[in-house]
């Protein structure tokens, strides 16, 4: 089953620790995303990723890393939270065939208290 | 930067009634897709109209586009208690599709 896994689903951390949000797809796509969900502000892109080790900034990448060291997975990196930061996010890997389409992972809900 | 803006911001119509939602967006477009997500979850992707299109049909979803407003609508027919969800329209320019940009999206309620 084609399909984006995000992990974890569920957040609490405090201001500073650092952490890591996986994703992994296995539709061997090239093109990866990462994108942030507020109330009133919809879905603001983070970082985006072309291919393997090719990766550049979306709209709001302060406080963020990525890396893609391997083609099928593209995780989110805290080096330091803060509580701006508390929000749902979501990978999404993109078809870029006939069809462009995003394929969505189902959510990590971040809390930084 | 936002480039998608939805209207209205919630819907809320009897099942069985048709829903139109509308879309605007600020630059030039390779496409326009709409993106459907119950709460909370991740987004699923429901139809793609290039820019080269007017109208598209998918099921009871028709996609409309006219590039000269720069805007699009959704169209669901016969709606039913199960289409209760937010959608978002996205945009993505020839910058590619790694760059594709939501807006704040609709809230629909169908009342059963």
């Amino acid at each position: 089953e084609a399909q984006v896994t995000q992990n974890p689903r569920y957040l609490i951390t405090v201001t500073g620790k650092k952490l890591t949000v996986t994703c992994s797809q296995n539709m061997n796509h090239e093109y990866m995303s990462w994108y942030r969900q507020d109330p009133g502000l919809g879905l603001r892109q983070i970082y985006y990723s072309m291919n393997v080790e090719v990766t550049d900034k979306g709209d709001v990448p302060e406080g963020y890393k990525v890396s893609r060291k391997e083609k099928r997975n593209f995780p989110l990196i805290l080096e330091s939270p803060s509580p701006n930061q508390t929000s749902l996010y979501f990978c999404a890997s993109i078809h870029t065939g006939t069809q462009t389409e995003a394929f969505f992972g189902q959510g990590t809900r971040l809390t930084v208290v | 930067s936002q480039q998608g803006e939805e209207d209205p911001q919630a819907l809320s119509i009897q099942e069985g009634e048709n829903a139109t939602m509308n879309c605007s967006y600020k630059t030039s477009i390779n496409n326009l897709q709409w993106y459907r997500q119950n709460s909370g979850r991740g987004l699923v992707h429901l139809i793609l109209i290039r820019s080269n299109e007017r109208e598209k049909h998918s099921g009871r979803l028709r996609v409309t586009l006219d590039t000269s407003k720069k805007s699009s609508s959704l169209l669901i027919t016969a709606s039913r208690a199960a289409d209760t969800a937010s959608y978002f329209c996205a945009t993505a320019t020839n910058q590619g599709a790694q760059k594709l940009v939501f807006g704040q999206g609709t809230r629909l309620t169908i009342n059963p």
